[in-house]
């Protein structure tokens, strides 16, 4: 089983909806919730970071998280074509640091 | 805050010849980095996690004696492709870790090698 576990999509929504994208992680002791952007041909972007369970909101982010399910989402409100991109979900367990494969999202004009 | 920077952005070398990529945290200290490997359309690979004035801690099947990996000071990791190969072509990544155990990546090298 791996750390993290991300759908791959691809994910298609068209401009204006709501994108969601989950994640799932196996150690039941990790701390720390980060989902990074990456644009094709560019490196990653930290988006948001969470660290307790409940919403946590940035613009047209909302990041979720759920330690009692082990699940992480991110929604994605109003979605915009340059929201178009993969998004990788990490965690944080101890020292270690885990990405999951990333979810590529398009958003439909 | 948290800028990471790469240097070279892009580099092409001939085979055989080594290469230096350089990671620098720009407006904070990093004890620990990171170096990424990606191939086109593939998931990040974990290359090695490089620690301040200590050696580096490479992942399985990383070859240490090709990836010289250096961390001399908190703001400055090196990365060393010796004798590189076609296969070595790719983008690397570096990224340095924050307070929280967060990661801030650098914008990448594209290494094309001949």
């Amino acid at each position: 089983q791996k750390e993290v576990e991300q759908n791959s999509g691809p994910l298609s929504v068209p401009e204006g909806a709501i994108a969601s994208l989950n994640c799932t992680y196996s150690d039941r002791g990790s701390q720390s919730f980060f989902w990074y952007r990456q644009y094709s041909g560019k490196s990653p972007e930290l988006i948001m970071s969470i660290y307790s369970n409940g919403d946590k909101e940035d613009g047209r982010f909302t990041a979720q998280l759920n330690k009692a399910s082990q699940y992480v989402s991110l929604l994605i409100r109003d979605s915009q074509p340059s929201d178009s991109a993969t998004y990788l979900c990490a965690v944080n367990s101890g020292n270690q640091f885990y990405f999951g494969t990333g979810t590529s999202l398009t958003v439909i004009p | 805050g948290a800028v990471v920077s790469q240097h070279p952005s892009r580099v092409i070398c001939k085979s055989g010849t080594s290469v230096k990529i350089e990671c620098r945290s720009l407006d904070f200290q990093a004890t620990t980095m990171f170096w990424y490997r990606q191939f086109p359309k593939q998931s990040l690979m974990l290359m090695a996690t490089s620690n301040e004035g200590s050696k580096a801690t490479y992942e399985q099947g990383v070859e240490k004696d090709k990836f010289l990996i250096n961390h001399a000071s908190l703001t400055l990791s090196t990365l060393t492709v010796t004798s590189a190969h076609p296969e070595d072509s790719s983008f690397y990544i570096c990224s340095a870790r924050g307070q929280v155990y967060e990661q801030y990546f650098g914008p990448g090298t594209r290494l094309t090698v001949t």
